[in-house]
């Protein structure tokens, strides 16, 4: 649970394509997540979440997947545009439940 | 309600100097969070309110900083004799009751001390 970790630091994709954005968490026993994405010279900005009882979650553009027996989560957008350019955060409460941990961080780019 | 809300949203200030930001969390939410967050860096956990009690300060929170939610309503994060390692952007989040819920981060305070 104190250790939310991402794939990544950066990813680029085309214009149009779908972008999956990954993560990786230590604590099995985690219950909930989150993803935010934060724009430049902005604060996060919540996006969706998941809890443990769910394996996948959908948003408008956005799915999140959990698979617990991996301890892996993704966020896949659809259909990528300019506007989703952004770094990406998956964050869960920590251990004691008091307050919400963040990893650091993926930057999606955008090719046009 | 427009979310959270933060100011200023820039200050520049010389080393040494002491700041003040203020957070206006959603109105009806008990849980107010502070965080910093350096460049390239997730956000990391300063401290957190529920209602007016302080329930928790990180070690990154030192003597220098302190934090107050006099009547559970708005937030100030107080940062005195500032040390040019303070620069970076603080934000402040509030939810409803715990962290397994939304939590909505204002726009942040970005701070630079020179």
């Amino acid at each position: 649970g104190e250790n939310v970790g991402l794939h990544l630091p950066t990813l680029s994709v085309q214009e149009g394509d779908n972008s999956i954005i990954n993560c990786a968490y230590s604590n099995s026993a985690s219950d909930y997540f989150i993803w935010y994405k934060q724009e430049s010279g902005k604060g996060p900005q919540f996006i969706i979440d998941i809890r443990s009882n769910m394996d996948k979650r959908q948003g408008q553009r956005v799915t999140v997947l959990l698979n617990k027996t991996v301890k892996h989560l993704s966020l896949q957008i659809a259909a990528t545009q300019p506007g989703d350019s952004a770094v990406y955060f998956c964050a869960e409460p920590d251990s004691s439940a008091s307050k919400i941990i963040f990893g650091s961080g993926t930057r999606l780019s955008i090719r046009p | 309600d427009t979310g959270v809300s933060q100011d200023p949203r820039h200050k520049i200030t010389k080393r040494g100097q002491n700041v003040t930001f203020r957070c206006d969390p959603i109105s009806e939410h008990n849980r107010l969070y502070w965080y910093r967050q350096t460049l390239g860096q997730g956000p990391e956990f300063l401290t957190y309110f529920q209602n007016e009690a302080q329930l928790e300060k990180s070690r990154l929170l030192s003597d220098r900083f302190s934090a107050e939610r006099p009547k559970g309503s708005f937030s100030t994060l107080e940062i005195q004799r500032t040390e040019q390692g303070d620069s970076a952007m603080y934000l402040c989040a509030s939810s409803q009751d715990s962290p397994n819920t939304e939590a909505f981060f204002g726009q942040g305070t970005r701070l630079t001390v020179v």
